[in-house]
């Protein structure tokens, strides 16, 4: 596609759900990440993938937390038991390679809002 | 711990230069990113950094010292369309909580 691509872009759920995001990223980008972000706060990372491995899960803030990624492309990442400190926008980011020089292209983000 | 520190609020004139300073403290370095996000979208690229010096592009520059975990972003005659939060990063994964830049008319 022409941009990242995420879904929902708002979710509404209640505590003790489970919820599924997703993310389409850029045709070709071979790394994706996903980011979370607070209110007036800045993106705390929780999961870079490299094709369909994820070398780095380091930033998941607990085992209620996972993503995938298949076919080298969509990612799904799958908040269990949500809880209302999960509230937050989650933002997918890809870029062609894993170098640092490659720029992260960012979708809109899906805004989660649990009650 | 890894940290990026830059200041909270900046505010500036337009058609004014603002400096938006980065200090960062990481285990491993790769390069320095900026990221500019308006309020409600989706942050985007600015500038990377990876070698101590200065990169331009257009309006913006970008200035880091790898000796003194150090960096800025520079703006240059300022807009009202600048009105934005600009964000540092390191290594993609390290992002700083963000500057909120005020333009005045």
């Amino acid at each position: 596609g022409a941009g990242v691509s995420q879904s929902p872009s708002n979710k509404v759920t209640e505590k003790g759900k489970d919820v599924e995001l997703r993310c389409d990223p850029i045709s070709g980008h071979t790394a994706l990440y996903w980011y979370r972000q607070s209110l007036g706060q800045g993106l705390e990372f929780l999961i870079y993938f490299q094709g369909n491995s994820a070398p780095d899960k380091s930033g998941l803030p607990s085992d209620r937390f996972s993503a995938e990624r298949t076919g080298g492309s969509v990612s799904t990442l799958t908040i269990q038991r949500t809880q209302q400190e999960d509230s937050a926008v989650y933002l997918c980011a890809s870029s062609l390679g894993p170098g640092q020089r490659e720029k992260l292209f960012f979708g809109s983000g899906t805004q989660l809002s649990v009650l | 711990g890894q940290s990026l520190e830059q200041p909270s609020e900046v505010t500036a004139v337009e058609g004014a230069i603002v400096q938006i300073n980065c200090t960062y403290q990481t285990s491993g370095f790769y390069g320095l990113s900026w990221y500019q996000q308006h309020d409600g979208g989706a942050p985007t690229f600015l500038s990377y950094n990876a070698l101590d010096g200065l990169e331009e592009t257009g309006r913006f520059s970008s200035f880091l010292s790898r000796s003194d975990s150090y960096g800025y972003l520079l703006l240059q005659e300022l807009q009202m369309k600048d009105s934005a939060s600009y964000f540092c990063a390191v290594n993609k994964i390290i992002f700083g909580k963000g500057t909120r830049l005020h333009i005045l008319p």
